[in-house]
């Protein structure tokens, strides 16, 4: 089956502790995408790489961190210092940037 | 940066009834995407219309790029229509989606 999981689907952590969120694609698709989406909100870019081993902040960056050691995976790391975590983070991938993008189930966390 | 503004914001159907969404942006687009998001929080693609028209079953959307805008149809909507809908653009050579707030459709049986 093609596509991109998450995991895991729900997350609890204590304030203080960082988190990492596990994104995966078999499209053989080169860019990815962390978006967080707030209740009642659009959604906001984290962090998007366009090829392996290179990535780019995207408009609320701070308190997060990424890494794209191989094509098919792009973790998402909440650090302690993102000051408000709770929120449903998603990842998305598409053949190159710039077009269609496909996502994930997303993770929801939630820290206290 | 493309402001893109999406109406109504929120829309109450019985089912069966037809629903027009709307999506406008500020500039000239190379993509225009749009989603549904489901009550359990999945994004779904439903098209890839950066101009023209295309169909899908009981939706279908058309884009008019040198109007900026874009209309979402749904025909005969059922209760699993439910949920928000999203459009997303890109322009220039910005890599990055910028989102809508989405309009938030309950369809009631």
């Amino acid at each position: 089956d093609g596509g991109i999981t998450q995991s895991p689907k729900y997350l609890f952590r204590k304030e203080g502790q960082n988190v990492t969120l596990s994104c995966e694609q078999n499209l053989n698709h080169d860019a990815m995408y962390w978006y967080r989406q707030d209740p009642g909100q659009g959604l906001r870019l984290i962090y998007y790489s366009q090829i392996v081993n290179d990535f780019q902040k995207g408009d609320i960056a701070e308190g997060y961190s990424v890494s794209r050691e191989k094509k098919e995976s792009f973790p998402l790391t909440v650090t302690s210092a993102q000051k408000n975590p709770t929120a449903f983070y998603l990842c998305a991938s598409s053949i190159t940037s710039g077009v269609e993008q496909y996502f994930g189930p997303g993770t929801r966390l939630t820290v206290t | 940066g493309i402001q893109v503004e999406q109406s109504p914001p929120d829309l109450i159907l019985q089912e069966g009834a037809n629903s027009t969404l709307r999506c406008n942006f500020s500039d000239s687009v190379n993509n225009l995407q749009w989603f549904h998001q489901n009550p359990w929080g999945q994004l779904i693609n439903l098209f890839y219309i950066p101009s023209g028209t295309k169909q899908n079953g009981r939706l279908s959307a058309t884009t008019v790029a040198t109007e900026r805008y874009s209309l979402l149809y749904i025909s005969s909507s059922q209760t699993t229509d439910s949920g928000v809908y999203f459009c997303a653009v890109n322009a220039g050579n910005n890599r990055k989606l910028i989102w809508g707030l989405g309009t938030s459709l309950a369809v009631n049986p």
